[in-house]
């Protein structure tokens, strides 16, 4: 079964615009992360974020986390035209090395 | 390093014929993982090794499924008898040996049609 869900399924926002997505996840984690797959390609590992991290930054990303709430937020500040592809979460439990992914968010960012 | 390298991209068989997946890890990752991706199931984990020894295969649909990791550069994953329900996109990745705290690198994927 998928441990990380993410919401929207699908997303189309204008360029410049901010996009969010949300990832929610059943059991506890060591660490969360966001991957970026282009249409047809392997997935792209975009950022990492630790059980005891509540924010972290890499350029126009933003990722938190919420433990309690076993819930994660990607904010892509800007957007562009490239940035369009599918984004998944993935959760990683302790102790373990095996990544479970959710089903995805297909971003469509128009120009 | 060329990244985790997958062959072949693409694989057009019929049902019922054996089908070998190709996987060469990054250099110096203990960790090989294989994914399937379909769009009714996502990504699911079908298998992964350290160090050359399955870990857990739990995620492997059927006894006609197998994986093998002979050395530290090369994983198959073999499907006998195929059949056109394992139509997915089969990925290979890799992780360096720290637990938990680093990134699976993904290959390119291999897409299977089974007709």
């Amino acid at each position: 079964s998928q441990q990380g869900e993410e919401d929207p399924q699908a997303l189309s926002i204008q360029e410049g615009e901010n996009a969010t997505m949300n990832c929610s996840y059943k059991t506890s984690i060591n660490n969360l992360q966001w991957y970026r797959q282009n249409s047809g390609r392997g997935l792209v590992h975009l950022i990492l974020i630790r059980s005891n991290e509540r924010e972290k930054h890499s350029g126009r990303l933003r990722v938190t986390l919420d433990t309690s709430k076993k819930s994660s937020s990607l904010l892509i500040t800007a957007s562009r035209a490239a940035d369009t592809a599918s984004y998944f979460c993935a959760t990683a439990g302790a102790g373990s090395y095996q990544l479970t992914f959710g089903k995805g968010t297909k971003l469509s960012v128009i120009p | 390093d060329a990244g985790v390298i997958q062959s072949p991209r693409h694989e057009v068989t019929e049902m019922g014929q054996e089908v070998t997946l190709r996987c060469k890890p990054i250099s110096g990752h203990d960790y090989l993982f294989w994914y399937r991706q379909t769009m009714m199931r996502g990504l699911e984990l079908l298998i992964y090794f350290n160090n050359n020894v399955p870990i857990d295969d739990s995620g492997m649909p059927e006894d006609r499924f197998s994986a093998k990791m002979p050395n530290a550069s090369f994983s198959t994953l073999k499907i006998q008898p195929s059949e056109p329900r394992d139509s997915a996109v089969y990925f290979c990745a890799s992780s360096p040996p720290i637990l938990g705290q680093t990134e699976a690198f993904f290959g390119q994927g291999t897409r299977l049609t089974v007709v």
